[in-house]
């Protein structure tokens, strides 16, 4: 168990909906990072925050957004969601200090399109 | 950009002998980080070992060690005394960091398969 909580652990939705996946980092962890693992794509980064503020972003589509908040939970929000949209969709934490770390991945959020 | 390539889609190792997975980078950073996870197929992302291209000694974790060649940019994950449970997929990534920018690059992965 890395510490890090993700909900749902699954997800099934339709075409064009809107879904939020949540993140609760490990105690203590500043930085929270969203990565999309999808068979063709493989595992990309989307976007990092560090204690609340944007940090780095990749490649994260427009109809992707995400926000970490003062209990520094964080959320994923995916609107106008495409088949193509299926994925695994991973959180990490980690404790920013400029220097040697780890990320440490929750368990994943598989989402499915239908 | 960074680029890491596993050439090794699937391997394939008898239980008990030692195997290594190849990861091969391409950074123009002078500071990166090299790390290896496992993902089991149950799909969360363990992670293994780190290296820091500032490492003069390659790092270990147990029966994990990472062989660090810095001129070849190479960062093989050496697994000593295969189990069973060390079948799954192994993925090889570079920290890229730029003021505190700290994101992962992957490789595409091996899937390992130990052989009872």
């Amino acid at each position: 168990d890395s510490g890090v909580t993700q909900t749902p652990k699954h997800l099934i939705t339709a075409t064009g909906q809107r879904v939020t996946l949540r993140c609760s980092p490990r105690s203590g962890d500043l930085s929270v990072y969203w990565y999309q693992q999808s068979l063709d794509q493989g595992l990309q980064f989307l976007i990092q925050y560090y204690n609340g503020e944007e940090r780095a972003k990749g490649n994260i589509l427009e109809r992707f957004s995400a926000q970490q908040f003062p209990d520094l939970h964080s959320e994923l929000n995916l609107s106008s969601l495409e088949l193509g949209d299926s994925a695994l969709y991973f959180c990490a934490s980690s404790v920013y200090s400029g220097e040697a770390y780890e990320q440490y991945f929750g368990p994943g959020t598989r989402l499915t399109v239908t | 950009a960074q680029k890491i390539t596993q050439t090794q889609p699937g391997m394939f190792v008898q239980e008990k002998e030692a195997v290594t997975l190849d990861c091969t980078y391409d950074t123009s950073d002078q500071s990166y980080g090299l790390f290896w996870y496992k993902q089991p197929s149950s799909g969360e992302m363990i992670f293994l070992i780190y290296q820091g291209s500032y490492d003069e000694q390659n790092a270990t974790e147990g029966r994990y060690s990472l062989n660090f060649q810095k001129a070849r940019k190479s960062a093989n994950l050496v697994i000593s005394a295969s189990q069973l449970g060390d079948s799954a997929m192994y993925f090889c990534a570079m920290r890229e960091s730029n003021f505190g920018n700290e994101k992962l690059t992957f490789g595409t992965g091996t899937r390992l398969t130990i052989i009872p």
